[in-house]
C-alpha cells in the first residue's frame, strides 16, 4: 500500500542554519505530495505542494520538489528561524476514488536555537 | 474567514463516559475526516464522509462513530472511551472535485483526556 517515510527527529539547529528533512514514499500511481507543519498544541496546516514530477512547491521559504526517481520530497529551507520550531509531516494523497484521503509520514520535530 | 472549527478544544470524560466532539465547516466543502492523533505520531484516519457517505477505515474500532447530519457539520462519538483513546482528534475538510491536489484544511483539535 501507499505510505510515507521520513527521517527521525528530532533536529536540533541553531537560528540561520539549513535546514533538509528528507522525505520518501510508496504509492501506485501518480500522487500528490505535502508537507503540513503543526505549531506545539495546534491542528495541521498546509505548508506547501507538489501535484506532478519535477513539481517545486514553496511557501516561507521553505521548498520541496517531486522526485519520482527517487521517490523523494525532501523540505528544505536555506535559513531557519525560532519561530519554524515546529512538527513537520510529509503526506501523500492516494487519489480521489479513494476519497482524496491524505497518508502521513511519521512526523520530524525541529527545534531551533537562538 | 471560512475556517474549520472544533468544540471543543478540550474534552476531559471518565472511563466508559461517552463523549461527543464537533466540527464545522464554512468552506462548503464535499468531504470531512476525523483523523486520531497520539502524542508524537502521525495522525491517522478514521473515517470520511464524501458528501452523505460514510467511509470507515478498516481498522476503526466499533467505539468510533460519527454523523454528518448536514454540509457544514460533522461529530465524532467515542461510546466508551477508553484509556487508549486518549489523543488528539482532528477534523478536516476538502472540497474534491476531480481536478488539482486534494488538499485538507485542518481544524485546532479537540485534546481528548480519559481518566
Amino acid at each position: 500500500g501507499n505510505s510515507v517515510t521520513q527521517m527521525e527527529g528530532p533536529v536540533t539547529l541553531s537560528e540561520e542554519a539549513f535546514l533538509t528533512i528528507n522525505c520518501t514514499y510508496t504509492a501506485t500511481g501518480y500522487p500528490s505530495l505535502f508537507w503540513y507543519v503543526q505549531y506545539p498544541g495546534e491542528g495541521l496546516q498546509l505548508l506547501l505542494k507538489a501535484t506532478k514530477a519535477d513539481d517545486k512547491g514553496s511557501n516561507k521559504g521553505f521548498e520541496a520538489t517531486y522526485r519520482k526517481e527517487t521517490t523523494s520530497f525532501h523540505l528544505e529551507k536555506g535559513s531557519v528561524q525560532v519561530s519554524d520550531s515546529a512538527v513537520y509531516f510529509c503526506a501523500l494523497t492516494s487519489g480521489e476514488y479513494q476519497g482524496g484521503k491524505l497518508i502521513f509520514g511519521q512526523g520530524t520535530e525541529l527545534s531551533v536555537k537562538p | 474567514d471560512a475556517m474549520v472549527i472544533q468544540n471543543p478544544r478540550y474534552q476531559v470524560t471518565q472511563f466508559g463516559k461517552p463523549v461527543t466532539l464537533s466540527c464545522s465547516q464554512t468552506l462548503n466543502h464535499n468531504v470531512m475526516y476525523w483523523y486520531q492523533q497520539k502524542s508524537s505520531q502521525a495522525p491517522k484516519l478514521l473515517f470520511h464522509y464524501y458528501d452523505k457517505d460514510f467511509n470507515n477505515e478498516a481498522d476503526t474500532p466499533d467505539n468510533f462513530q460519527s454523523r454528518r447530519p448536514n454540509t457544514s457539520f460533522c461529530f465524532l462519538d467515542i461510546r466508551s472511551p477508553g484509556l487508549g483513546d486518549a489523543a488528539m482528534y482532528l477534523c478536516a475538510t476538502s472540497r474534491l472535485t476531480g481536478a488539482g491536489a486534494n488538499v485538507l484544511t485542518f481544524g485546532a483539535g479537540s485534546r481528548l483526556t480519559v481518566l
